[in-house]
């Protein structure tokens, strides 16, 4: 039983170019949260969706991010025209249902580095 | 809205010791606490949670504790070994949902 998967580890784009992280949640699970993480900071929400439906992305920044979870496949975080404030951790969760009583299982992260 | 803070960004510990991490959240409808456990490289591991109608829950050589008056909870590890070396996160859930806002974390360094 797989836990929440996220690739690539590592991700190296210069200024301008796009970013795609991708996250597949665990096996049975259709409700995908996605994070960020600063140097030295703890997460901070961004989106969270379920099959193809954005229920939160008040995290999201306006522009160059988008995020969707399609019916089939795994969830895709985008950023557009990528800047060096881009650079981060983002860490992936999932849950079966949307209650307060799941605990959240986190993937491993996209470390996103812009050059 | 909701901010989380931990006291102190770093913690060191003789191994065999107790560690106690320190955390404060602001909103007092929070009504969910989870602490996580960070390795370098790794995402955040959950180690126990606590709902706002307790005030003490114990797992396997881990207690949280809440304190609803002050807003104040607290993670302690008993007998601490090197492999609890790492960033210990609290977060709060408010309202329900799973969006969770995470403190700053603080950083357990275990000696030997």
């Amino acid at each position: 039983n797989a836990g929440v998967m996220q690739n690539p580890r590592h991700l190296v784009r210069r200024r301008g170019q796009e970013a795609r992280l991708r996250c597949s949640p665990m096996k049975g699970h259709s409700h995908v949260y996605w994070y960020r993480q600063l140097p030295e900071e703890g997460l901070k929400f961004m989106v969270y969706l379920q099959k193809e439906n954005i229920i939160d992305e008040s995290g999201m920044p306006k522009e160059r991010f988008s995020a969707e979870f399609p019916k089939e496949g795994p969830s895709i975080l985008r950023i557009q025209q990528v800047v060096r404030g881009d650079s981060a951790a983002y860490f992936c969760a999932s849950s079966p249902r949307a209650d307060s009583n799941e605990k959240l299982f986190f993937g491993s992260g996209t470390q996103l580095s812009v050059l | 809205g909701e901010s989380v803070g931990l006291h102190l960004p770093t913690l060191s510990v003789q191994e065999g010791d107790n560690s106690i991490i320190n955390c404060a959240y602001s909103n007092s409808a929070s009504d969910y606490f989870i602490w996580y456990k960070q390795e370098s490289g790794k995402g955040p591991q959950f180690i126990i949670d606590i709902r706002s109608n307790m005030d003490k829950r114990q797992g396997q050589r881990v207690t949280v504790l809440l304190n609803k008056t002050v807003k104040h909870l607290s993670l302690q590890i008993a007998a601490t070994q090197p492999g609890d070396s790492a960033v210990y996160f609290c977060a709060a859930i408010t309202g329900g949902g799973n969006k969770l806002t995470f403190g700053t974390g603080t950083q357990l360094k275990v000696e030997l």
